[in-house]
């Protein structure tokens, strides 16, 4: 069974830091890797996708890479915001199905 | 643009009632998926359908039920509320290819309080 581990579990940095987030997967038998952001009292939204034959995907100042053989995946965000404060979450993909990290609580200091 | 709808947004029911919750998407995919998010365990996976007239259960489908007769949508039933039933569903959608997974999109999400 697919287990999906983020740590930490909440996090906070000063703006303008750099930071990384962290994900591990126990089957390295997946089709893909999502990284999502989740605002409070709010729906997900899908920051990243990576296909298992990927290393790396980029969109602005996020960057996410995948390692399968390890099970593991970062999530890099650049020159942090107050506006990035929200909770990210993990989800590896088998077949079609999605199995969720428990997600990281990130604030954002000004 | 195409979006992904719940209905209704926040629910109050009793113990013991019948509750539908409606989910709609104009993305005109085959694959519909229910999830339930509670504290300390993350989102999980209740039903999914990979299309029309096909229903799956997933990791915590006892006491749920849905139904799948067109493509736009998968209501979820509880038959018979209980009080560990309340929590936050998501209704998520996806493009669907055989050997090949795509990104999902969620709506916005069901405030269900069962009392």
């Amino acid at each position: 069974k697919q287990e999906v581990t983020q740590i930490p579990a909440a996090l906070s940095v000063p703006e303008g830091e750099n930071l990384v987030l962290n994900c591990s997967f126990t089957d390295s038998a997946i089709y893909n890797l999502q990284w999502f952001r989740q605002d409070p009292g709010k729906g997900l939204t899908s920051l990243l996708l990576i296909q298992s034959s990927q290393r790396e995907q980029t969109s602005g100042r996020l960057n996410a890479s995948l390692d399968k053989s390890s099970g593991r995946s970062t999530l890099y965000i650049a020159a942090s915001q107050p506006g990035d404060s929200a909770t990210y979450l993990c989800a590896v993909g088998g077949s079609e199905k999605l199995v969720f990290g428990k997600g990281t609580k990130l604030t954002v200091n000004p | 643009d195409a979006e992904i709808t719940q209905s209704p947004r926040h629910k109050i029911t009793e113990t013991g009632r019948q509750v539908t919750l409606a989910c709609h998407q104009t993305w005109n995919h085959n694959n519909m998926f229910w999830y339930r998010q509670d504290l300390g365990h993350g989102l999980r996976l209740i039903h999914y359908s990979y299309g029309v007239q096909d229903t799956n259960k997933g990791e915590v489908s006892d006491g749920y039920s849905v139904s799948r007769s067109n493509t736009e949508d998968l209501p979820l039933t509880l038959e018979s509320a209980a009080s560990s039933q309340t929590s936050v569903y998501f209704c998520a959608s996806s493009e669907s290819t055989s050997g090949r997974a795509y990104e999902q999109y969620f709506g916005p999400g069901t405030r269900l309080t069962v009392t």
